[in-house]
């Protein structure tokens, strides 16, 4: 398996523009999580889902932030509009919800709002 | 509320002295317990996990974690460090099964 996959693994955009994240989780699993990282705050937890279901989005931190699982092999994370404190590195995890509980990550897409 | 503190944001060391970075977490019934190494611009690779059993667990690259129930604790230890290890370690919790959350992290920095 290629591992988690993440796209774009950077972006650039302008203020005010929509920004689409896109995961692709390893095959099998059923737990997908998002978390953004900056230095201030660290690791947080954005959102999960287990079997394509939002659990908890208690961590997205404003409307203009979204996130969607369509199917089993894909996620998307949207910030429409994008605002300059929202640039940091947005991951994607993903684990298989019971069994051996290791989350295992993207590579990160590096946002960057101008 | 769940919550996971990293004490130190930064531990400066030479290299072959011991290290400990700190963890603790907020109690509860059913917990998983890990820690992750993130290099520059890269991901997050598991260095070792605690899943039940024996409370001394050991992980790659020479490192071990203790398990302590009573202190809500999860300490990660290496007996003697290289200028390899410098990196980022994160402390990660998974309440319930379900829900990972991760501290703030510690900066491991290694001097010759």
């Amino acid at each position: 398996d290629a591992g988690v996959i993440q796209s774009p693994r950077h972006e650039v955009t302008e203020m005010g523009q929509e920004v689409t994240l896109r995961c692709k989780p390893i095959s099998g699993h059923n737990s997908l999580f998002w978390y953004r990282q900056t230095m201030m705050r660290g690791l947080e937890l954005l959102i999960y889902f287990n079997n394509n279901v939002p659990i908890d989005d208690s961590g997205m931190p404003e409307d203009r932030f979204s996130a969607k699982m369509p199917n089993a092999s894909f996620s998307t994370l949207k910030i429409q509009p994008s605002e300059p404190r929202d640039s940091a590195v947005y991951f994607c995890a993903s684990s298989l919800r019971g069994q051996n509980t290791e989350a295992f990550f993207g590579q990160g897409t590096r946002l960057t709002v101008v | 509320a769940q919550s996971v503190t990293q004490l130190d944001s930064q531990v400066p060391v030479f290299e072959e002295a011991p290290v400990e970075l700190r963890c603790n977490y907020s109690s509860s019934v059913s917990v998983y317990l890990f820690w992750y190494v993130q290099y520059p611009n890269q991901g997050l690779q598991l260095l070792l996990k605690y899943l039940s059993g024996s409370t001394l667990v050991k992980g790659i690259n020479g490192f071990e974690a203790e398990f302590n129930k009573s202190q809500t604790s999860f300490h990660l230890r290496k007996p003697s460090v290289h200028i390899s290890d410098t990196a980022e370690y994160f402390c990660a919790v998974l309440y319930n099964t379900d829900k990972l959350i991760f501290g703030t992290g510690t900066r491991l920095q290694v001097f010759p």
